[in-house]
């Protein structure tokens, strides 16, 4: 089975800390997804990663920005945080540009105070 | 934009009848569709797909359904059971994108 592991799964921070939200998974996959989700507003994305060192900014990348230095791991960073990224923060991998599933993990819950 | 939207927000069903659940797509040009179920706390897991070259996919309990006329995705889940209970939400990509266009979701609710 494939398996993405996010880092925590609930995370408290204060506003203007830098945060770092890391995955991993472990099936080889080229590609990498960060979403955020929000009651009512469903999945948004983040950024996207199709390759190592590889990434495309999503529908909402501002705030924040990725970091793909080995193929296994993609981490979100958040460069100043602020309370509007208080959200469920859900990381994603996929074989390739190939239409297939994404796999998820099991999301962190980061709550900006 | 084009988006995936969902028709009922909640849904109860009595445990052991059938489930529908539906989703509309606007993009015509979809050709791949996807159910996932994210119980509460959870990830999205994947549950079933199928391809626009296709109407119909069996898994296990469950049924994806696919109309390209009206651009109508459902998925249908047998004698449903109290572990069933979760947000189901569908997804498409459109060919030459690598996005996946996510419905906000149904919540289905069991009742014992």
């Amino acid at each position: 089975d494939v398996k993405v592991t996010q880092s925590s799964r609930y995370l408290v921070k204060r506003t203007g800390e830098k945060v770092f939200l890391e995955c991993v998974q472990d099936m080889d996959h080229e590609n990498m997804f960060w979403y955020r989700q929000d009651p009512g507003l469903g999945l948004r994305l983040i950024y996207f990663s199709y390759d190592v060192k590889m990434k495309e900014k999503g529908d909402i990348p501002e705030g924040y920005s990725v970091s793909r230095e080995k193929k296994e791991r993609f981490s979100l960073i958040l460069e100043s945080a602020s309370t509007n990224q208080t959200s469920m923060y859900l990381c994603a991998s996929r074989i390739d540009r190939i239409n297939t599933e994404a796999f998820f993990g099991q999301g962190t819950r980061l709550t900006v105070v | 934009g084009e988006s995936v939207g969902l028709h009922l927000p909640t849904l109860s069903v009595q445990e052991g009848d059938n489930s529908i659940i539906n989703c509309a797509y606007s993009n015509s040009a979809s050709d791949y569709f996807i159910w996932y179920k994210q119980e509460s706390g959870k990830g999205p897991q994947f549950i079933i797909d199928i391809r626009s070259n296709m109407d119909k996919r069996q898994g296990q309990r469950v049924t994806v359904l696919l109309n390209k006329t009206v651009k109508h995705l459902s998925l249908q889940i047998a004698a449903t059971q109290p572990g069933d209970s979760a947000v189901y939400f569908c997804a498409e990509i459109t060919p030459g994108t690598y996005k996946y266009i996510f419905g906000t979701g149904t919540r289905l609710k069991v009742l014992a």
